[in-house]
């Protein structure tokens, strides 16, 4: 099964501030990356997808980057409806793995 | 407007069955690979089952295999979870996704 390893599992930031998530993968997974928002109780919203295409009505502040096993997402300035789980998840084989997930706090 | 909607979760005793139904409206169904997801309370996201539409392959978790079967139904647009010998490490939140898309959940508890 391929892992994914998610870091940090946590962070604390300011409005405004860069913040990047990075996912690595045990095995190579070419572009076969998506990146999920969770806000509390709701269900998870997908915001990337092929490792950086956005979702259509995703703010431009989102982005992603990464091939083979390292791959990264970026807001640009952090906004109050930011604050939120994000997940990645390998959809290159079965399995499907998700990452544990990174919570971005209010500073 | 794209719609996933869940329902069929609810309270089951360990060893007892459930059948989970997703009603899909506002894309074509069968264009995409249809799964569910479950996310156990205060914990991650946990693939549980996929349905792919090149040539009607279906996946399951290792923790699922041989208990749970996902299946479709592309007149009713409705994907399906047939969940048998329930345990208590299945409560959690099901989610049916697919092209993008996902449902507000529905809520298994396993619990005597």
């Amino acid at each position: 099964d391929i892992q994914m390893t998610q870091s940090p599992s946590s962070l604390s930031a300011s409005v405004g501030d860069r913040v990047t998530i990075t996912c690595r993968a045990s095995q190579g997974i070419r572009n076969d990356l998506a990146w999920f928002q969770q806000r509390p109780g709701k269900a998870p919203k997908r915001l990337i997808y092929a490792t950086s295409t956005l979702q259509s009505g995703v703010p431009s502040r989102f982005s992603g980057s990464g091939s083979g096993t390292e791959f990264t997402l970026t807001i640009s300035s952090l906004q109050p409806e930011d604050f939120a789980t994000y997940y990645c998840l390998q959809h290159n084989d079965y399995p499907r793995t998700f990452g544990q997930g990174t919570t971005v706090e209010i500073k | 407007e794209v719609q996933l909607l869940e329902s069929g979760g609810g309270l089951v005793q360990p060893g007892g069955s459930l059948r989970l139904s997703c009603a899909v409206s506002g894309f074509s169904f069968t264009r995409y690979d249809m799964a569910w997801v479950r996310q156990a309370p205060g914990k991650g996201l946990d693939w549980v089952s996929s349905f792919t539409v090149s040539g009607d392959n279906t996946y399951y978790a290792d923790s699922v295999k041989g208990r749970f079967t996902i299946s479709r139904d592309s007149f009713k647009n409705t994907l399906y979870l047939q969940m048998n010998s329930l345990r208590a490490d299945d409560t959690a939140i099901y989610y049916c996704a697919g092209g993008g898309h996902w449902g507000q959940g529905t809520l298994v508890t396993v619990s005597s």
